[in-house]
């Protein structure tokens, strides 16, 4: 079974430009997740997707940030104009379960991340 | 919202002694999760440990949740070269998984 696949896997670009992560879950997981991960300290939620729809936000900096899932399988998220503290590895995840679905553990299966220095 | 954080968070050894790891979250769970993460990999799942549970094991790896004082433990026994790596705590509760600072684990040969 393919695993989260994530591209670029290392992106450099200088502050206020754009850029752009790729995530394509594993094969029939509903929920996919990104998380930020700055060096020397856990991954942070930014969203949360169950299929198409977005289930939670509310720790995504939207003036900057945004991602969509338009087909509910694979998804992108954007940021611009990045900043330098956006320097960071950007993680996807996804999980066969929806929230709130009896059964759910939250196990979530990782792709290798995206690496993204702001200079 | 929940936040596992872990106690050490650097640790080195050498191999063949046992790692252990601390963890504690702030608010209620339905199961607290480890994981690894290897230099610039993505995050494995370990193990994880249900809430009505108070210890589990899986192969050498032996974790214990203490709901009262809302803390949990890893511990790698007999560790080897490669199990050098950074270990996550990650709480699951109101369907969300928030994790831990980390603790990073350097097994010397």
């Amino acid at each position: 079974e393919a695993g989260v696949a994530q591209s670029p896997r290392y992106k450099i670009i200088e502050k206020r430009q754009s850029v752009a992560f790729w995530c394509n879950p594993i094969s029939g997981h509903a929920t996919l997740y990104w998380y930020q991960q700055i060096l020397g300290q856990g991954p942070k939620l930014l969203i949360q997707f169950q299929n198409n729809g977005v289930v939670d936000d509310s720790q995504l900096p939207k003036d900057r940030f945004s991602a969509e899932r338009l087909k509910g399988v694979d998804s992108t998220l954007k940021i611009q104009p990045a900043k330098l503290e956006d320097s960071a590895v950007y993680l996807c995840a996804s999980s066969p379960f929806s929230p709130g679905l009896a059964g759910n553990t939250g196990e979530l299966f990782f792709g290798e991340g995206s690496r993204l220095t702001v200079l | 919202s929940q936040q596992g954080e872990e106690d050490p968070q650097a640790l080195s050894i050498q191999e063949g002694e046992n790692a252990t790891m601390n963890c504690s979250y702030k608010t209620s769970i339905n199961n607290l999760q480890w994981y690894r993460q290897n230099s610039g990999r993505g995050l494995v799942h370990l193990i994880l440990i249900r809430s009505n549970e108070r210890e589990k094991h899986s192969g050498r790896l032996r974790v214990t949740l203490d709901t009262s004082k809302k803390s949990s433990s890893l511990l790698i026994t007999a560790s080897r070269a490669a199990d050098t790596a950074s270990y996550f705590c990650a709480a699951y509760g109101n369907n969300r998984l928030a994790f831990g600072k980390g603790n990073q684990v350097v097994v010397i040969p």
